[in-house]
């Protein structure tokens, strides 16, 4: 069966840091990837959506950035990191089959900047 | 362009009392919905999706929702609100008629179940 993990669970980082967060799938080849915001009171934002290896679109303007160095892979990165990086960042994947494919998302990370 | 607007931040109902959170929405292709719920500090997870087909759609744990274009909307409702059902509810539409699975979600209803 098909999971997905990501990691950390939660950060704690101050402004101006850097930032990777790192999402990996297993049990499926050739996922769609996909970063969600989900800022306080807010509902989920897309940032950033992969259909495969180093293919990245930005849904946003922003201060992050992705990568999709494997197939199972996608990483969220930030070289410096501002206050309004802050929320709970869900990495998600769908197969590449037809329209209405649900989203399989991974546990979040609680990201805090101070 | 699509999106989708959930009625209420916050809905609050007695444990066995009838569960009905508000969504509607707005595309200009025949829609795929979907209601995610999200437990505290947990990713999000399916309920349930409507494509094509029949317009009452059954999910997960007692929940369902009917699908009525004329009204746009899709709603969630559940008969009997159990303490396990609070969390964070959220409606989503896909976005056109891509494959890619980019959802457009509402703001969020938190349900508070009360004993």
């Amino acid at each position: 069966s098909q999971t997905i993990h990501q990691w950390p669970a939660t950060l704690v980082q101050p402004v101006g840091s850097p930032l990777s967060l790192e999402c990996t799938v297993e049990g499926t080849s050739n996922p769609n990837l996909y970063w969600y915001r989900q800022a306080a009171g807010r509902g989920l934002q897309l940032l950033f959506y992969s259909v495969g290896i180093g293919q990245i679109s930005s849904e946003v303007p922003q201060n992050l950035s992705a990568s999709r160095p494997q197939d199972r892979q996608f990483i969220l990165s930030s070289k410096k990191l501002l206050l309004s990086d802050s929320g709970f960042y869900l990495c998600a994947w769908t197969g590449t089959g037809t329209a209405g494919e649900k989203l399989f998302f991974g546990s979040g990370t609680q990201l805090s900047v101070l | 362009a699509q999106s989708v607007t959930q009625l209420g931040s916050h809905v609050s109902v007695s444990e066995g009392a009838l569960v009905l959170l508000r969504c509607n929405y707005s595309s200009s292709v025949p829609p795929y919905l979907f209601w995610y719920v999200q437990y505290p500090n947990q990713g999000l997870q399916l309920l349930l999706k409507y494509t094509t087909g029949a317009t009452l759609v059954k999910g997960i744990n007692g929940f369902e929702a009917e699908f009525k274009k004329s009204e746009t909307s899709f709603h969630l409702t559940k008969p009997s609100a159990h303490m396990s059902d609070a969390a964070e509810y959220f409606c989503a539409v896909q976005e056109g008629s891509s494959n890619t699975g980019k959802l457009i979600f509402g703001q969020g209803t938190t349900l508070q179940v009360k004993p």
